[in-house]
């Protein structure tokens, strides 16, 4: 079955320190692939997607993420986490046959002073 | 634009009641969609719409019920609660149809069936 996978469920991460998300697919072809977040209590926000071209993405908040396509990997990363950085973190996938959105489990991150 | 918006927030009910969470967008959205959010599942599409008096399934449509009669509404019914049903549900809206735009969420529902 096709799938998205985020084999991290929670993340410590220290103020300052960078911070990388990792995420997997498994569909055939390059899917449209998203990042999420979703801070406490809040609706989901869109950080960044990639639909072709660069593979190295820019988003929100100082975000970025890279498509490889060799490892079906979408990984999000931040040089420099801030507090306000601390929220749950969604990878998410359309496949370029199918337009439905299917979402990873998640990953909680929490920053430490 | 006030976007997404989603009533109520928070919802108790009995098993075996019935109640239809709103979702509205002031967009001028095309593409709306349900889903439940769950822990350790992530999101989990309900029902969607393409357009007004278009709806169709998910990936976990039972129990649920929509209509779309205006670009700007897509509640979501529960016919007859049940505990499996305790759960975010989260609307969302874009665009363009399908995934492939940006979706805009909705704060979210918080129900609890007991």
């Amino acid at each position: 079955a096709q799938s998205v996978t985020q084999p991290d469920i929670h993340i410590t991460v220290s103020e300052g320190a960078s911070l990388e998300l990792r995420c997997n697919y498994s569909y055939g072809a390059t899917p449209y692939l998203f990042w999420y977040v979703q801070s406490p209590g809040q609706g989901l926000q869109l950080l960044l997607k990639y639909f072709s071209g660069d593979t190295l993405v820019q988003g929100i908040k100082g975000f970025e993420a890279e498509f490889k396509r060799s490892q079906s990997s979408f990984n999000l990363r931040k040089p420099s986490v801030h507090w306000s950085d601390a929220a749950e973190y969604f990878c998410a996938v359309v496949p370029d046959n199918d337009y439905k959105l299917s979402f990873g489990a998640g990953t909680t991150v929490t920053v430490r002073a | 634009n006030a976007g997404v918006t989603q009533t109520p927030k928070f919802q108790v009910l009995k098993t075996g009641q019935s109640m239809t969470l709103q979702c509205a967008q002031d967009m001028n959205h095309e593409y709306m969609s349900w889903y439940r959010q769950d822990p350790g599942m992530g999101l989990r599409l309900i029902h969607y719409s393409v357009g007004a008096g278009i709806t169709d399934q998910g990936e976990v449509p039972n129990g649920y019920n929509v209509s779309r009669s205006t670009t700007e509404d897509f509640p979501l019914r529960l016919l007859s609660a049940a505990p499996s049903q305790t759960s975010v549900y989260f609307c969302a809206s874009s665009s363009i149809a399908g995934g492939q735009d940006t979706q805009y969420f909705g704060p979210g529902t918080r129900l609890t069936v007991l």
